[in-house]
């Protein structure tokens, strides 16, 4: 099947700094989306990206569309304490019906 | 949590026995997703659903079964549940038109 690997698997950080985690697949995927997750919580969804090469922004948060398909991107800047969850990527390729593969995850840790 | 109401939030059962989890929603989604998310492998699907009575497998299908009698509705059974089936549970919906799935608060279940 499809596979996501999703990296860096954690990422310990100070208040303020910039964040940036990838996800890379070994087949093309026709969206890209980006959760984020906390503790106890189901995964909530930040961007979604449908075209390739496409850099959506929300807030802090940015992503692109990697121009192979294959590949996506979530920038974090200026971290603060919320910042705190797992991030999860996930692709869909239409023609494989309408089911997400997810990514292994990135733990985000910041210290105030 | 986008419409989506998961029951139980948590349960205990013991090794043997059938349990059945609802998954609600009130958004009129025709997509509706069943995963479980165990540490070190991320998200992983187990059924989906395209429509009253059309459900198929995901990734991690055996051991549980599906159904979808209306709209709302989408049950997972664990015919026969087993300590391998102990993790937390979540389902998601999309609308036909976009992979932008949303995710419930998820259930815990531990089989012992």
């Amino acid at each position: 099947g499809q596979q996501l690997n999703q990296s860096p698997q954690s990422m310990f950080i100070q208040e303020g700094e910039d964040v940036s985690m990838n996800c890379t697949s070994s087949s093309i995927f026709n969206t890209w989306l980006w959760y984020k997750q906390d503790p106890g919580e189901g995964p909530v969804l930040l961007i979604a990206l449908y075209k390739a090469g496409e850099l959506t922004s929300n807030g802090r948060l940015t992503a692109q569309f990697g121009i192979t398909r294959k590949d996506s991107f979530l920038n974090i800047s200026a971290s603060i304490p919320s910042d705190v969850g797992i991030y999860f990527c996930a692709g869909m390729n239409n023609n494989a019906g309408n089911m997400l593969t997810f990514g292994g995850g990135t733990r985000l840790m910041v210290k105030p | 949590d986008a419409g989506i109401t998961q029951s139980p939030r948590h349960k205990v059962t013991e090794t043997g026995t059938p349990v059945t989890l609802r998954c609600h929603q009130t958004e009129n989604h025709r997509y509706m997703y069943w995963y479980r998310q165990d540490p070190g492998h991320g998200l992983r699907l187990i059924h989906y659903s395209y429509g009253v009575k059309d459900t198929d497998k995901g990734e991690v299908s055996d051991g549980y079964s599906v159904s979808r009698s209306k709209t709302e509705d989408f049950l997972l059974t664990l015919e026969s549940a087993t300590s391998s089936q102990t993790s937390v549970y979540f389902c998601a919906i999309s609308p036909l038109e976009t992979a932008e799935a949303f995710f419930g608060q998820g259930t815990r279940l531990t089989v012992v």
